[in-house]
């Protein structure tokens, strides 16, 4: 079974860039999840997805970020512009369905963004 | 929102029974304890999950307590491949209001 897969893997702006991050989750998962985690912390909730629709976006700066996830498949996260703050690992996981009470999420490897 | 406290760090050695314990005293009735594991640049990993009592799996085994405020991960006989951060969620997942919080976890070290 192919994992999550994240690109880029890896990318570098100044301040006042845009940068996009690019999720394709686990073939039929419905919920789709994306985290911030800045070193040394736990992972952070910024948008949570069940097929095309936010189930949770409280925690997603939206003067800056924006995510979307059309069609329900592959999910888009953009930051305009970025901050030097924003400089952290972005973790895309996906999960067959939570609405069951159980949840396993499966995680990609993320995109470590430095802002320079 | 169910919060959880974690110790920030443990150490032993090869071979040893290690065992973490998360507090969440006030969980609710309808949460599920679950546990991720995360290696340094990579994406955490789901461990184990339990509602009550015990649950075990190749893995480790997951303690729950009566009044379920509390819950412990167990790894048996672990090895320096077990040196990985280890984060308790509390929560939910089928409610609306579920968010997936990790908090800071427990960064385990195992020494040969």
């Amino acid at each position: 079974e192919a994992g999550v897969a994240q690109s880029p893997r890896y990318k570098i702006i100044e301040k006042r860039q845009s940068v996009a991050f690019w999720c394709n989750p686990i073939s039929g998962h419905a919920t789709l999840y994306w985290y911030q985690q800045i070193l040394g912390q736990g992972p952070k909730l910024l948008i949570q997805f069940q097929n095309n629709g936010v189930v949770d976006d409280s925690q997603l700066p939206k003067d800056r970020f924006s995510a979307e996830r059309l069609k329900g498949v592959d999910s888009t996260l953009k930051i305009q512009p970025a901050k030097l703050e924003d400089s952290a690992v972005y973790l895309c996981a996906s999960s067959l369905d939570n609405r069951q009470g159980l949840e396993t999420q499966y995680f990609g490897p993320g995109t470590r963004l430095l802002v320079l | 929102l169910a919060k959880t406290t974690q110790p920030i760090s443990m150490d032993s050695y090869e071979g040893q029974e290690v065992n973490i314990t998360c507090s969440h005293n006030n969980i609710a009735t309808n949460d599920y304890i679950t546990w991720y594991q995360q290696f340094p640049s990579q994406g955490p990993r789901f461990i184990i999950q339990g509602y009550k009592t015990k649950v075990t799996n190749e893995v480790a085994s997951l303690f729950i307590p009566a009044d379920r405020k509390s819950s412990t991960l167990s790894l048996p006989r672990v090895s320096l491949s077990d040196t990985a951060v280890y984060y308790c969620l509390v929560g939910d997942p089928s409610g609306g209001s579920y968010i997936p919080t990790f908090g800071r976890g427990t960064s385990l070290i195992v020494h040969p």
